[in-house]
């Protein structure tokens, strides 16, 4: 499985646009690149994924780098409603593996 | 859309006790997945089904636990004995198919506290 390295916490202030950066060095050639969230007390969601281009949907953008050793995902205006924890997953022969996360504060 | 159910939501017992959750996935969902989510830590899936067979079970500890998924649509996971590292949330999650093309709908989660 790909190694990710994320940042322990991050904030931001509602209404203001999140980036939320993910390192993923190790990923092969056919890995998706998922992001899950989960809010307190309750099972992680679904964001996005993608491959190899952008990818937009109405919750979020995902920016992968050309080399793909890296993503981000960009919360265009942050809402209370948003705070949680992120998870960027590659995924390899479909298998999600979690990892830490980023833990995202959203202040009012 | 109906989505995952799980019961309990939350159970206590004593270790060395029996425990056993219970899933059904959204309607028309092949693959089906239990997960460990310990305090603090992200989820570690634990077994996955596709349909009514398993695909993938290397993380079960299976001196301990079981899961079945009969006719392919409920499931079931079981801990005999319980041990007190045993305590966690259980995530059940559905998905039409293998996950790199379909995300997967989770579960409200089953908070497990072994005494």
């Amino acid at each position: 499985d790909a190694k990710t390295t994320q940042p322990n916490s991050m904030e931001s202030n509602e209404e203001e646009p999140v980036h939320l950066p993910c390192n993923h060095s190790t990923i092969s050639g056919t890995d998706y690149i998922h992001w899950y969230r989960q809010l307190p007390s309750q099972g992680p969601e679904y964001v996005i994924h993608g491959l190899t281009s952008n990818v937009n949907n109405r919750m979020a953008s995902l920016a992968i780098a050309e080399d793909r050793k890296s993503s981000t995902l960009i919360l265009h205006r942050a809402t209370l409603r948003d705070a949680a924890v992120y998870y960027c997953i590659p995924t390899s022969y479909g298998k999600l593996t979690f990892g830490q996360g980023t833990i995202l504060t959203v202040h009012p | 859309e109906a989505g995952v159910a799980q019961s309990p939501r939350y159970k206590i017992i004593e270790k060395r006790q029996s425990v056993a959750f219970w899933c059904n996935p959204i309607s028309g969902h092949a693959t089906l997945y239990w997960y460990q989510q310990i305090l603090g830590q992200g989820p570690k899936l634990l077994i996955q089904f596709q349909n009514n067979g398993v695909v993938d079970d290397s993380q079960l500890p299976k001196d301990r636990f079981s899961a079945e998924r009969l006719k392919g649509v409920d499931s079931t996971l079981k801990i005999q004995p319980a041990k007190l590292e045993d305590s966690a949330v259980y995530l059940c999650a559905s998905s039409l198919g293998p996950m790199d093309l379909y995300e997967q709908y989770f579960g409200p989660g089953t908070r497990l506290t072994v005494t």
